[in-house]
């Protein structure tokens, strides 16, 4: 069966510090993969989305960058935390073109 | 710019009531459309998907789709305490698969 994964599931950072987060997928290949990030009292907004090793697309113009190395991993970093980068970030993948995403159980951020 | 508009809440209903949720999207070329429960502190959970007009029932939810209106609906029939969560409307585009979620709306289901 599929997992995903995401670690760390809390992280406290200071203002100005980089930032990785990582995501990885079991059981399947070639999966789309997402990062979302959902703040206080806000939606979920979509970040990036990758259909393919090395094939990253950005949503949303910020201090945050993705990378997928290998074909089931996904990594969100910053290279400087700002205050407005805390909430809860989520990966998910999806199986089936056009069927709903599987989401791991996230990392909650909070830069300090 | 893609849009889906819920109530926030809370929506309160007695145990054993139906609760109903729903939805608007702006996309009228959107084709697939979700149901994602998040209980506080957890990562969103998918219990419903409707492709089609009309109802699709599975235990106690039915989702219900109308294309022509751009609304989808959740109905929760026999409520459950447990069921307290908030609950997201998501539409998909037609392009690479991404999921554009409402804001959602809170239940909250009182013994």
């Amino acid at each position: 069966s599929q997992t995903i994964h995401q670690w760390p599931a809390t992280l406290v950072q200071p203002v100005g510090s980089p930032l990785s987060l990582e995501c990885t997928v079991e059981g399947t290949s070639n999966p789309n993969l997402y990062w979302y990030r959902q703040a206080a009292g806000r939606g979920l907004q979509l970040l990036f989305y990758s259909v393919g090793i090395g094939q990253i697309s950005s949503e949303v113009p910020q201090n945050l960058s993705a990378s997928r190395p290998q074909d089931r991993q996904f990594i969100l970093s910053s290279k400087k935390l700002l205050l407005s980068d805390s909430g809860f970030y989520l990966c998910a993948w999806i199986r089936d073109r056009g069927g709903g995403y599987t989401f791991g159980s996230g990392t909650r951020l909070t830069v300090v | 710019q893609k849009e889906v508009e819920q109530n926030s809440g809370p929506l309160s209903v007695p145990e054993g009531a139906i609760a109903s949720l729903n939805c608007t999207y702006s996309d009228r070329g959107s084709q697939s459309f979700f149901w994602y429960r998040q209980y506080s502190g957890k990562s969103p959970e998918l219990i419903m998907s409707i492709y089609s007009n009309g109802d699709k029932e599975d235990g106690r939810f039915t989702a219900q789709l109308n294309k022509a209106s751009q609304y989808v609906s959740l109905l929760i029939r026999d409520s459950q305490p447990s069921d307290s969560a908030t609950y997201l409307c998501a539409v998909m585009d037609s392009g690479y698969s991404t999921l554009t979620f409402g804001k959602g709306t809170m239940l909250l289901v009182s013994p």
